[in-house]
């Protein structure tokens, strides 16, 4: 098993710019989440997914897309890359049922 | 709301001494209660975990106990090692259909020779 898989794992984009972070997870897991993890905020969640075409906003969503077409993948889109969305980005999944979160290695995105 | 706090960093220990590191929440309901750590350049592992009161979650010689009476879940080592050296963070899951994790801002551990 591969477990939950980021790419890319760095990225510099300018100030405008759109992207789509990727990830990926071979567990068959309901449960999917994006945080992103600032220093001394710990991990602050951006969106969540409970099963394919089900998606809902966590703490801090407000410039960012997501869409759960099917079980193994949960893409983040960022719509107009801004400077304050320079952080690392974790995503997550486990099964239902099951208590603690899978995490992929994580993207470092820097916004110029 | 619900919220985490956690002993502010960073924490220098000598290989093979006792650690500790603090961890109080607020939270509605009755929480499940969770340490992770990060290890450099990686993603955070699930290291322990405790889902009701009196619970104690143990793994890798980390040990932390619910309390719910003083709202804790201290994460305690007997001796450390230098791989021990890492980011713990202290989390918390409230819900019904879905968990949503609320993460403190984490400890960072270095262990020295």
């Amino acid at each position: 098993n591969a477990g939950v898989t980021q790419t890319p794992k760095f990225q510099v984009l300018k100030t405008g710019q759109s992207m789509t972070l990727q990830c990926a997870q071979d567990m068959n897991h309901e449960y999917m989440s994006w945080y992103r993890q600032d220093p001394g905020m710990g991990l602050r969640l951006i969106h969540y997914s409970v099963g394919a075409g089900i998606t809902d906003q966590g703490e801090v969503p407000n410039g960012y897309n997501v869409s759960r077409s099917t079980t193994e993948d949960f893409p983040l889109r960022l719509l107009s890359a801004a400077p304050s969305q320079t952080s690392v980005y974790f995503c997550a999944s486990r099964k239902q049922g099951i208590h603690g979160y899978t995490f992929g290695s994580g993207t470092r995105l820097t916004v110029v | 709301g619900n919220s985490v706090t956690q002993m502010e960093g960073p924490v220098t220990l000598s290989e093979e001494a006792f650690l500790t590191i603090n961890c109080t929440y607020t939270a509605t309901g009755y929480p499940s209660l969770f340490w992770y750590v990060q290890y450099p350049g990686e993603g955070l592992q699930l290291l322990l975990k405790a889902t009701k009161a009196d619970d104690k979650g143990s793994n890798k010689g980390f040990e932390a106990t619910y309390r719910k009476e003083t709202t804790s879940f201290h994460l305690e080592k007997g001796s450390v090692q230098v791989s021990d050296s890492a980011v713990y963070f202290c989390a918390l899951s409230v819900g019904t259909s879905y968990d949503k994790v609320i993460f403190g801002p984490g400890t960072s551990l270095s262990v020295i020779p």
